[in-house]
């Protein structure tokens, strides 16, 4: 069966950066796009950018373009999110999730809370 | 960006009943849309993709109808366990958006 697990919760301090991992299994890895998705408090899903595990080619919303950089590693069927420049507005819960090229998102992660604060 | 709006915010029902939860876009996006159920500590769980086709496992009392900017989704006869929220995803424009959906209470 697909299954897609993330890296634990993280806590950061406003400017730093946040790295977190989505693991895959029980697909072709390099078949299938990796969308990312976050939920702040109180707030409704909001996309933040795919990557085409195949090819990595990668797209951006553009309210995160510059701040957010998708990558993967297909030997380890492992996608990335990386966000730099926290601000407290970013505590999130971060979840991956996966979609054939251009389609619906079928399987998702269990998300990363990431929380920024002095 | 393609907004979507869904309605009511929440809807308090008894198990039996009937559920009818709407989800309207801004600009029409065919038939591009999906419904997920989410609950506490879970990830979502796709239950409707291109607006009517239900998801493999789901049960046939989920049913999605609609295109172009007014879609809905039904459930039949509510069980205890679709205690829930439910969100609508566009997908047919970029940026992919979601909407801020509606909490069915049992």
């Amino acid at each position: 069966q697909v299954h897609l697990v993330q890296s634990g919760a993280e806590m950061k301090t406003p400017g730093a950066s946040v790295k977190v991992s989505c693991k895959t299994s029980g697909y072709s890895f390099t078949s299938y796009t990796i969308h990312w998705v976050r939920q702040a408090p109180g707030q409704r899903l909001e996309w933040m950018g795919w990557i085409n595990a195949g090819n990595g080619d990668t797209a951006y919303s553009q309210k995160f373009q510059g701040r957010v950089t998708l990558t993967r590693d297909t030997p380890a069927s492992t996608a990335y999110m990386d966000l730099s420049s926290l601000r407290s507005e970013d505590t999130a819960v971060y979840s991956c999730a996966r979609s054939s090229s251009g389609s619906y998102i079928d399987f998702w992660g269990q998300g990363t809370l990431v929380t920024v604060s002095s | 960006e393609i907004v979507l709006t869904q309605s009511p915010g929440t809807l308090s029902l008894s198990p039996g009943e009937r559920a009818t939860l709407s989800c309207r876009a801004s600009q029409s996006i065919s038939s591009s849309l999906a419904w997920y159920q989410q609950k506490p500590g879970q990830a979502p769980r796709l239950l409707i993709y291109g607006a009517s086709s239900r998801a493999t496992g789901i049960p046939d009392r989920f049913s999605g109808s609609g295109s172009g900017t007014d879609f809905t989704l039904t459930i039949s006869s509510l069980e205890p366990e679709d205690l829930a929220v439910y969100c609508c995803h566009q997908y047919g424009s970029s940026p992919r958006t979601f909407g801020q959906g509606t909490k069915v209470e049992i």
